[in-house]
């Protein structure tokens, strides 16, 4: 089975554009979660997708945002780009069969804001 | 809200050797899982162990083995025989046993450094 494919894997954006990534879940999993990596916040939580909906979100501004195609693939929005958005965004699926889903994580893209 | 907590920003050993990295972690949940996480350069998040609060025997994993001592929230892994190739970031991470949650919340992680 492939693994979790996220694109692109760089961007480099500057203050106030908006950006969209992508990523494509693992085949058969229906979850999609997205997090953020910086050296100064660690891993944090952004939010998560199940059958095209919002499950869970994080305590970030409504600048970000996502969705979740029918076919489980997701997007990441995140519009007026801030300096502070630079960092890598990582996402992962589960398959969500069973009360424990491990979640398998993709290679991420590295976002930098100039 | 739930915590977790790596005293260890960066921990360095000999290659064969035995090291632990430390984890605590703050909950008023009774039913969660714990896990560690490792991300080497390549930045490629991997899942290392698992372990469910409700068992009381900690998870092993061929070189890998945790302590999970859940009176005192403290989850340390422990890995024997290190090679070069454990050489990454370690990030310890609790999810809540819940239907629907998949949420993860991580630690600030530990640098580990296996030298030849």
């Amino acid at each position: 089975k492939a693994g979790v494919t996220q694109t692109p894997r760089y961007l480099i954006k500057t203050r106030g554009q908006q950006v969209t990534l992508s990523c494509s879940p693992i085949s058969g999993h229906r979850s999609v979660s997205w997090y953020q990596q910086t050296p100064g916040q660690g891993l944090q939580f952004l939010f998560e997708y199940f059958s095209e909906t919002q499950r869970n979100k994080g305590n970030f501004p409504g600048r970000f945002s996502g969705r979740q195609f029918s076919n489980s693939r997701s997007e990441m929005n995140v519009s007026t780009l801030e300096l502070g958005d630079s960092a890598l965004y990582l996402c992962a699926s589960s398959s969500w069969t069973e009360a424990y889903n491990e979640q398998f994580f993709g290679p991420g893209t590295r976002l930098t804001v100039l | 809200a739930q915590t977790v907590t790596q005293s260890q920003p960066e921990m360095s050993v000999q290659e064969a050797e035995t090291v632990t990295l430390s984890c605590t972690y703050d909950t008023s949940e009774n039913n969660y899982y714990l896990f560690w996480y490792k991300q080497p350069p390549s930045r490629q998040m991997i899942l290392v162990i698992r372990q469910e609060a409700y068992k009381q025997q900690n998870a092993t994993e061929n070189r890998f083995s945790v302590n999970f001592q859940k009176a005192a929230k403290s989850f340390s892994l422990k890995i024997s025989d290190s090679q070069l190739g454990d050489t990454a970031m370690y990030f310890c991470a609790f999810m809540k046993q819940r239907r629907g949650a998949q949420k993860l919340v991580f630690g600030q992680g530990t640098r580990l450094t296996i030298n030849p």
